[in-house]
């Protein structure tokens, strides 16, 4: 089955300092990759996604994530937190000819000022 | 509209009562998909439509569980004799197509079975 390990539930990290969200996914065929964000008591935002092609992907609010296949990694970075940016970021995947999303367990970031 | 939309956004039940959660993808989305998202946990599929039709139902939890979507737009939810585990935020989400496309989720039904 597929599954999807995002490492720390929690990070904390100083506004202006680099943001680093890890995920790594259990697949033997490369799935499609998605980080999502959630705000409270909203529903999921997309802030990118990885399909094919370029292995770098640059997503919205500054944010960009790199596909290794070798690593089964989809790592999320941010280089200067903005206050605006503590949120809860979930790593999520959906297996080549398969429709349902696949989610971590999510990573909360909370900014200090 | 503008985006998915939900209601109701909260719903407290007491045990044994039924509910229902609808949901309203965005206009022309084929492809319609529930979620259930306990407690600091990352939301878990339930259930998938491509237009009416209810092709994974694989992650409904029991038979207390019922979703359609009888003309391929809204989508309602059901849970009948509610029981505690079943507190949790409900998202739906939909997407243009079918397949690996970009899901568009809802601000989430937020339940709560006393």
């Amino acid at each position: 089955a597929q599954s999807v390990t995002q490492l720390g539930s929690h990070v904390s990290v100083s506004e202006g300092a680099l943001v680093l969200l890890r995920c790594n996914y259990s697949s033997s065929v490369p799935p499609y990759l998605f980080w999502y964000v959630q705000y409270p008591n909203q529903g999921l935002q997309l802030l990118l996604k990885y399909t094919t092609g370029a292995t770098l992907v640059k997503g919205i609010n500054g944010f960009e994530a790199e596909f290794k296949k070798s690593e089964t990694s989809f790592h999320l970075t941010k280089p200067s937190a903005h206050m605006s940016d503590a949120a809860e970021y979930f790593c999520a995947v959906i297996k080549a000819a398969g429709n349902k999303l696949t989610f971590g367990g999510g990573t909360r970031v909370l900014v200090k000022p | 509209g503008a985006g998915v939309s939900q209601s109701p956004r909260y719903k407290v039940a007491k045990r044994g009562q039924d509910v229902a959660l609808r949901c309203d993808p965005i206009s022309g989305h084929v492809s319609l998909f529930w979620y259930q998202q306990a407690l600091g946990q990352g939301p878990e599929f339930l259930t998938y439509f491509q237009n009416e039709a209810q092709l994974d139902k694989s992650g409904l939890p029991s038979d207390r569980f019922f979703a359609e979507r009888p003309e391929g737009s809204v989508s309602t939810l059901k849970i009948q004799r509610t029981q505690q585990e079943d507190s949790a935020v409900y998202l739906c989400a939909s997407s243009q197509r079918q397949g690996q496309e970009t899901q568009y989720f809802g601000p989430g039904t937020r339940l709560l079975v006393l």
